[in-house]
């Protein structure tokens, strides 16, 4: 069981590059999300997606979108990077009837916008 | 609304002295708490969780965390720390009510001396 799969696990960018940061969960969960981390700070929630077709703004989600075509992957796309959007981003999922038992991490993605 | 306040940004003990991390939470519904570790480049490790059975709740690594519904606190703690333990720890609050959404403090260092 590969759990939450994120690529790639670094990556540097150009100021004004565009990225997707991949996450793939073969658990059949219900539930995604995109975190990310800054330095001293914990995770914030940049979109989540209840199911395939649906996703919603978390607290960050300004210069970030995501689709979620699948139940399996939940991309999440940087149109214009900026040297704000370095951080390290966190993939989760969960299973819709374990409520916050079922919470499964990726080992992350650290971006550096240069 | 939910929140989480970890009062110290970094905690020093010597090896083998009791490890204290202190949080305190505000939720308006029963919460779920956990605390999550992360050592030094590294994803995240569920640690422990409460969830409204037992208030005393044990770990894994020898951690347990009280919960003390008066004092809206959830307090790590270990009997005698050990280098490993050397790693970024996060309080994280959640309930039912806003959709088992994961709230996340700013996380507490905690720095092993020999």
């Amino acid at each position: 069981n590969a759990g939450v799969t994120q690529t790639p696990k670094f990556r540097i960018l150009k100021i004004g590059q565009s990225m997707t940061l991949q996450c793939t969960q073969d658990m059949n969960h219900n539930y995604m999300y995109w975190y990310r981390q800054d330095p001293g700070m914990g995770l914030k929630l940049i979109y989540y997606s209840v199911g395939a077709g649906i996703t919603d703004k978390g607290e960050v989600p300004n210069g970030y979108n995501v689709s979620r075509s699948t139940t399996e992957d939940f991309p999440l796309r940087l149109e214009l990077a900026a040297p704000s959007q370095t951080s390290v981003y966190f993939c989760a999922s969960r299973a819709a009837d374990r409520g916050d038992y079922g919470y499964t991490f990726g080992s992350g993605t650290r971006l550096t916008v240069v | 609304a939910q929140s989480v306040t970890q009062l110290d940004s970094h905690v020093s003990v010597s090896e083998g002295t009791p490890v204290l991390l202190r949080c305190n939470y505000s939720s308006s519904y029963s919460p779920s708490l956990f605390w999550y570790v992360q050592h030094p480049n590294k994803g995240l490790q569920l640690l422990l969780k409460y969830t409204s059975a037992a208030t005393l709740v044990k770990g894994i690594n020898g951690f347990e965390a009280e919960f003390k519904k008066s004092e809206t606190s959830f307090h790590l703690t270990k009997p005698s720390a050990h280098m490993s333990d050397a790693a970024e720890y996060f309080c994280v609050v959640s309930d039912a009510n806003s959709n088992y959404q994961l709230i996340w403090g700013a996380g507490t260092k905690l720095i092993i001396k020999p």
